[in-house]
């Protein structure tokens, strides 16, 4: 089975500030990793992945990522958060060895807000 | 591309009723998924398809619900009869095959509540 935390409902920072939202994964097998963004009313965009290769994966808006296999976490950071990134984020896992199973788990959410 | 067409985009009805969602995935992808999300739940799977070939449906809550692929521009998910806890927002997705197939694209969704 497979499965992702975000262990946080919510996550505030100021704007300009660095900011980090967490996420763990349970896999079977070697982990593909992905964070997706929700806007109000909207649908879930997609903002980076992680198959293989550099632990550190650069994404959309100034967004990344690192993979850490020992603790089995996937955290997007930001150096310097704008106002306009308060939305939901979305940490999502599939087994990269499950062949053709493409199911993808998603988390369930954290939302976050950048005060001005 | 005009993306991911959902719709209706609200759909209000009363218990018992049918309710039909339409999905029009992007032209050229392999992959078409429908979820559903709701506070309590978060964000569901209920059932994907490749290349208009249910996969895995082992989502899908029980026989009220069914989804279909006639072709491969075009799915619906149907529930027969509705129930107040279906109320959810249903999100469908696409994306195309290999590496890319979880970099799935949303449609805006279709936001039901059932009376």
């Amino acid at each position: 089975a497979q499965s992702v935390a975000q262990p946080e409902d919510q996550v505030n920072v100021a704007e300009g500030n660095p900011l980090t939202v967490k996420c763990t994964y349970s896999v079977s097998g070697n982990p593909y990793l992905f964070w997706y963004v929700q806007y109000p009313n909207r649908g879930l965009q997609f903002l980076l992945k992680y198959i293989t290769g550099d632990n550190l994966v650069k994404g959309s808006y100034g967004f990344e990522a690192e993979f850490n296999k020992s603790q089995t976490s996937f955290h997007l950071k930001k150096p310097s958060a704008l106002v306009s990134d308060s939305a939901l984020y979305f940490c999502a896992v599939r087994d990269g060895g499950g062949g053709s199973n493409y199911k993808l788990t998603f988390g369930k959410g954290t939302l976050l807000t950048v005060n001005p | 591309d005009a993306g991911v067409i959902q719709s209706p985009r609200h759909e209000v009805t009363e218990m018992g009723q049918e309710v039909t969602l339409r999905c029009k995935p992007i032209s050229g992808h392999d992959y078409l998924f429908w979820y559903r999300q709701t506070m309590m739940r978060g964000l569901e799977l209920l059932i994907y398809f490749n290349n208009n070939v249910p996969i895995d449906d082992s989502g899908m809550p029980e026989d009220r619900f069914s989804a279909k692929m006639p072709n491969a521009s075009f799915s619906t998910l149907k529930i027969q009869p509705s129930e107040p806890r279906d109320s959810a927002v249903y999100f469908c997705a696409s994306s195309s095959a290999g590496a890319g197939a979880n970099v799935l694209t949303f449609g805006a969704g279709s936001r039901l509540t059932v009376l």
